[in-house]
């Protein structure tokens, strides 16, 4: 069974700082990844899937990349609205398609 | 608007039952598969099970197999999970999702605001 692990937990940034996350796969998921953000008492909501594909209507502002292990989401500019806990999930083993512990992204 | 709207959580005892529904709306319902996925209190997100678009296959993780039946009703846009002989570890707010298919797994690409199951006596 593949495990996801994302560091940091918690990641604190200012607005208008770049945050970078990191996950990591304990073997190949290929580009079969995908990140979502949850703000609390919300569902979670599709950001990037492919490794690097955003989804509908998500801002140029978030980028994923990486294959095979090691996968990153980067976001440029933080905004207010992405002070958030953020999940990867990969689907390239299934069951059970691991999600990530989450990293949470703060205010500074 | 594309949505989804889970109902039916509650408080149960150790051992009892509870079905969880899910209306879509927004969307052609019968062309996705569809997905439950759980969050514990305070914790990450857990994959439950799946359903093809004609309900002709099914998958679970394994924790709840033999527990747990999903099912989905395409005539009125419904998504169910049937809970039996629920744990305390099955206590948690539930996620109905929209799946996309990506050999061999699945992402999720929608997602409704969760019920939540907590199981105690």
């Amino acid at each position: 069974e593949i495990v996801m692990t994302q560091s940091p937990a918690t990641l604190s940034v200012s607005p208008g700082e770049r945050a970078t996350l990191s996950c990591r796969a304990s073997q190949s998921v290929s580009s079969n990844l995908a990140w979502y953000q949850q703000k609390p008492g919300q569902a979670p909501r599709l950001l990037i899937y492919g490794a690097s594909t955003r989804a509908t209507g998500i801002p140029a502002r978030f980028s994923g990349s990486g294959s095979g292990t090691e996968f990153t989401l980067t976001i440029s500019s933080l905004q207010s609205e992405d002070f958030a806990v953020y999940y990867c999930q990969q689907y390239n083993n299934w069951p059970p398609g691991a999600f990530g512990g989450g990293t949470k992204v703060e205010i500074k | 608007e594309v949505q989804l709207v889970e109902s039916g959580g509650g408080l149960v005892q150790p051992g009892g039952s509870l079905r969880l529904s899910c209306a879509a709306s927004g969307f052609t319902f019968s062309s996705y598969w569809m997905s439950w996925v759980r969050q514990a209190p305070g914790k990450g997100l857990e994959w439950v099970a799946n359903i093809k678009q004609d309900g002709s296959e099914k998958y679970y993780v394994d924790s709840v197999k033999g527990r747990f039946t999903i099912s989905r009703d395409n005539a009125k846009n419904s998504l169910y999970l049937q809970m039996n002989s629920l744990r305390a570890e099955d206590t948690a707010v539930y996620y109905c999702a929209r799946a996309r298919r990506v050999f061999p797994g699945w992402y999720f690409d929608l997602w409704g605001r969760g019920t939540l199951v907590t199981v105690s006596s």
